[in-house]
């Protein structure tokens, strides 16, 4: 079964702390994303990496960085935390885009509250 | 640049069949339309895709009209556990496959 596993499911850090998000797939997914989910904005796109070593802006990057090591991780780094990124962090991961079929598999979530 | 506009909320009954429309501007004709279902505490599931006219699975249809400015989930006879949150995604294409997720539509099922 297809699985997408997130470190924790709620993390609460202090201002300026720097936080690791980390996620990881086990079904060799290439392309592997990382979102924030605020009520009334929906899913927005941080970084995403389509490959080991890659990674590509999203919406909004401002105040975060990735790190994909290996092509089953992806990690999300806040490099001094701050309120305004408390938030629901969502990671997921798809296969290469075949034209056919383009489905990412979403993990549970990690809700990080910032002090 | 494209956006993608849902209805924040919709209520409806067991049994009913259920329309939630995703407004798209400016999508071209290889950019495709994916939904995604998402429930309390979860993240969200894959539900259907497609880029044009109708695709149908076990669980639901897409609907895209000629114009393809918008498109619609139908879910058949709703039962109260697809009481969730629904999101539209455009996928474009000729962006590197840019993704614009719309704000998601609470859907609200009662008995």
């Amino acid at each position: 079964d297809v699985k997408v596993t997130q470190s924790s499911r709620y993390l609460v850090k202090r201002t300026g702390e720097k936080v690791f998000l980390e996620c990881v797939q086990d079904m060799d997914h290439e392309n592997m994303f990382w979102y924030r989910q605020d009520p009334g904005l929906g899913l927005r796109l941080i970084y995403f990496s389509y490959d080991v070593k890659m990674k590509e802006k999203g919406d909004i990057p401002e105040g975060y960085s990735v790190s994909r090591e290996k092509k089953e991780r992806f990690s999300l780094i806040l490099e001094s935390a701050s309120t305004n990124q408390t938030s629901m962090y969502l990671c997921a991961s798809s296969p290469p885009t075949s034209g056919s079929l383009d489905e990412q598999f979403f993990g549970p979530g990690t809700r990080l509250t910032v002090l | 640049l494209a956006k993608t506009t849902q209805p924040i909320s919709m209520d409806s009954y067991e049994g009913q069949e259920v329309n939630i429309t995703c407004s798209h501007n400016n999508i071209a004709t290889n950019d495709y339309i994916t939904w995604y279902q998402q429930f309390p505490s979860q993240g969200p599931r894959f539900i259907i895709q497609g880029y044009k006219t109708k695709v149908t699975n076990e669980v639901a249809s897409l609907f895209i009209p000629a114009d393809r400015k918008s498109s619609t989930l139908s879910l058949p006879r709703v039962s109260l556990s697809d009481t969730a949150v629904y999101y539209c995604l455009v996928t474009i294409y000729n962006q590197g496959g840019k993704l614009i997720f719309g704000q998601g539509t609470e859907l609200s099922v009662k008995p």
